[in-house]
């Protein structure tokens, strides 16, 4: 089946440093790619959506400019937090859509662990 | 490594009862979770179980979890069109760390 890897799965920064998480499609092209932030206790957040060649759409609530999504390619998209502080510690996952002619498929990222010292 | 499995589609009667099923394979899984993602709109846990448990009921939702057959489904009594959506089954050993996820089933309800 389809594979959506992330890198690092897990990274201990200092704060005030940016961090970049990858998400990439293995075998597949995905226009779209969503990212996800895991509070504890509680459902995964969309953070935002992230399409090729544009720019992300942000969900409400979320910082833009702390939160920099980049979609380079059909099979990459990165997630740079910047300026990194220590409520940032989260658990981060990317999926991405593989479209189909009976609709959209998809698949999840394994997650990457941020800890903010 | 680990892995969950779901049928891709299902089709049910408005007013009929949906079973949605999800098989993995891990055996040390703690946490089973049931996720909705409606289209255009991120995930939404519905329900999650722990491995220790044989079945929990919400409301119109009822989880069953066979540990020996590494089995779970989520029922949706009296299914309604706004229940039309993507249903994620997932686990983890940890709550709310490293999931793996299932391929969701689309789940579409006929008038």
């Amino acid at each position: 089946g389809a594979v959506v890897s992330q890198h690092p799965s897990r990274v201990i920064c200092k704060s005030g440093t940016s961090v970049k998480i990858e998400c990439r499609s293995l075998d597949f092209q995905a226009t779209t790619m969503f990212w996800y932030r895991q509070f504890p206790k509680k459902s995964l957040m969309l953070m935002a959506t992230s399409n090729e060649g544009s720019k992300a759409t942000y969900e409400q609530g979320v910082e833009k400019d702390k939160f920099l999504i980049n979609h380079a390619s059909l099979t990459l998209s990165t997630l740079t937090v910047t300026s990194a502080h220590p409520e940032d510690s989260s658990f981060y996952i990317c999926s991405a859509t593989r479209e189909g002619f009976r609709g959209d498929t998809q698949y999840f990222g394994p997650g990457t662990r941020l800890t903010v010292l | 490594g680990e892995d969950v499995e779901q049928s891709l589609f299902l089709s049910v009667r408005e007013g009929d009862s949906s079973v949605i099923n999800c098989t993995y394979t891990d055996s040390s899984s703690t946490y089973l979770y049931w996720y909705k993602q409606e289209p255009g709109a991120g995930l939404q846990l519905l329900t999650y179980i722990f491995s220790n448990m044989d079945m929990k009921q919400d409301q119109r939702l009822t989880v069953l979890l066979n540990k020996k057959d590494k089995h779970l489904s989520l029922r949706i009594a009296d299914t309604q069109t706004g229940d039309s959506a993507i249903y994620f089954c997932a686990e983890s050993k940890n709550y709310g760390q490293n999931f793996v996820f299932g391929p969701g089933t689309r789940l579409s309800v006929l008038p």
